[in-house]
């Protein structure tokens, strides 16, 4: 079975600090994975995804994540927040031949001025 | 190029009645999902639809029901609506030729069962 945790349902940063938002998933393969970004009221963007290329992407917005295959992780990053970075922010996970996305609950990031 | 379009925005019925939610793929995909996503939550898969037919399905009840035309177009239908059924309604299309299952997302449907 598939699953994906995501630690954290909130999170808070200063603007211009780091921000590490944590995912972790179960698969018996590698599977494909993707961040999404939730603003109120709205739909799901995608930020970035792997698809067994390079294990460090990069996305949109300064954003990036990389595949840890040992810690069966892909936690997103971003050098330097910004206000406009508050968001729910999810994970998601499709197993190779998969024909839907598992998403985790997500992580609401808070940037503080 | 236009985006997955969802309509409507907002949608207040009561407990037992029936509602259909209305999405358009964006130009190119052929492959439509549909997801709930109640408050607080991640988006649950309902249903995928490619080439009209379904092509897989969540741990939804029979009363969730879909159908995709032609034009790659899809319909949700819920039949007997209960409380828990409200939720936000997200639809995404998928373009052909993938293998990683990228979809794109529309800005759903919010749905109040009262």
């Amino acid at each position: 079975a598939q699953s994906v945790t995501q630690l954290g349902s909130h999170v808070s940063v200063s603007e211009g600090a780091l921000v590490l938002l944590r995912c972790n998933y179960s698969s018996s393969v590698p599977p494909y994975l993707f961040w999404y970004v939730q603003y109120p009221n709205q739909g799901l963007q995608l930020l970035l995804k792997y698809t067994s290329a390079a294990t460090l992407v990069k996305g949109i917005n300064d954003f990036e994540a990389e595949f840890k295959k040992s810690e069966t992780s892909f936690h997103l990053t971003k050098p330097s927040a910004h206000m406009s970075d508050a968001a729910e922010y999810f994970c998601a996970v499709s197993p190779p031949g998969a024909n839907n996305l598992f998403f985790g609950t997500g992580t609401r990031l808070t940037v503080i001025p | 190029e236009t985006g997955v379009t969802q309509s409507p925005t907002h949608l207040i019925k009561t407990r037992g009645q029936q509602v259909t939610l209305r999405c358009s793929s964006q130009s190119g995909h052929n492959t439509v999902s549909w997801y709930q996503q109640a408050l607080g939550q991640g988006p649950q898969f309902i249903f995928q639809y490619y080439r009209e037919e379904e092509n897989g399905r969540g741990n939804f009840p029979p009363r969730f029901s879909g159908l995709q035309f032609p034009n790659y177009s899809s319909e949700l239908n819920v039949n007997a609506l209960e409380l828990d059924d409200s939720a936000l309604y997200l639809c995404a299309s998928s373009p052909p030729g993938t293998s990683y299952n990228e979809q794109f997302f529309g800005p759903g449907t919010r749905l109040t069962v009262l």
